[in-house]
């Protein structure tokens, strides 16, 4: 099965709202974790990314902490802005293996 | 990071026929990844293509109906064989971003593929 869950979407938000984007995942070890962005109509980019416990990962003001305790790599951000609509999945890589979340489809209404 | 382009875009396909999706890369790459995303679904892996060396496919996936060639290490295509409506989906492939695997992969922008 999936190791990695995520928020189901879609969220819609309006502008200048706060983002949170739940995701856990299971695995042995210690995974690194990431935030994948996909605009329409486009392959999937790297948003952000953590290799250790404890870690916070950003860019583009959104930020996400690797917590070993609770399994758990959260997208955070403080302001959306309309432009950050997409799609955004949520990786795990371990032992050669990189699994994704089913993706959150976010919409921001101006 | 590498930079790949990824070609066609987009495609509608005839059922039954075959549609080869090309990806180069701008830099010299061992692993090259082909993902399927179904409609509204996340990123399933198909394969992992080597240079020099047989594609390793995952489960449900064949040789005979996504044939892959990796002629060199900036270059790999990914067929779809005999398609049917199902196949509809977009295509991606991917390589590691950087020298050590936990850097994650960038993909290329994607094929579009509608069977009709």
């Amino acid at each position: 099965g999936n190791s990695v869950t995520q928020m189901e979407g879609p969220v819609t938000l309006s502008e200048e709202a706060f983002l949170t984007i739940n995701c856990t995942y299971t695995a042995t070890g210690y995974p690194s974790l990431f935030w994948y962005v996909q605009y329409p109509g486009e392959g999937l980019q790297l948003l952000l990314k953590a290799t250790k416990a404890d870690d916070k990962g950003s860019n583009k003001g959104f930020e996400a902490t690797y917590r070993k305790e609770t399994t758990s790599f959260h997208l955070e951000k403080g302001s959306v802005q309309v432009s950050d609509s997409a799609v955004y999945f949520c990786a795990r890589y371990n032992n050669n293996d990189m699994r994704f979340g089913a993706g959150t489809r976010l919409t921001v209404k101006p | 990071s590498a930079v790949i382009s990824q070609k066609p875009s987009r495609d509608i396909c005839q059922r039954g026929t075959s549609l080869t999706i090309q990806c180069q890369v701008d830099s010299q790459v061992t692993m090259m990844f082909w993902y399927r995303q179904q409609p509204g679904q996340s990123l399933t892996l198909i394969a992992t293509a080597n240079q020099g060396s047989e594609a390793t496919y995952e489960s449900g996936f064949v040789i005979d109906k996504f044939p892959i060639s990796r002629p060199n290490l900036t270059f790999s295509t990914l067929t779809v064989s005999n398609m049917s409506p199902e196949d509809s989906s977009i295509y991606l492939c991917s390589v590691e971003a950087g020298a050590r695997r936990n850097y994650g992969y960038t993909f290329g922008s994607g094929t579009r593929l509608t069977v009709v």
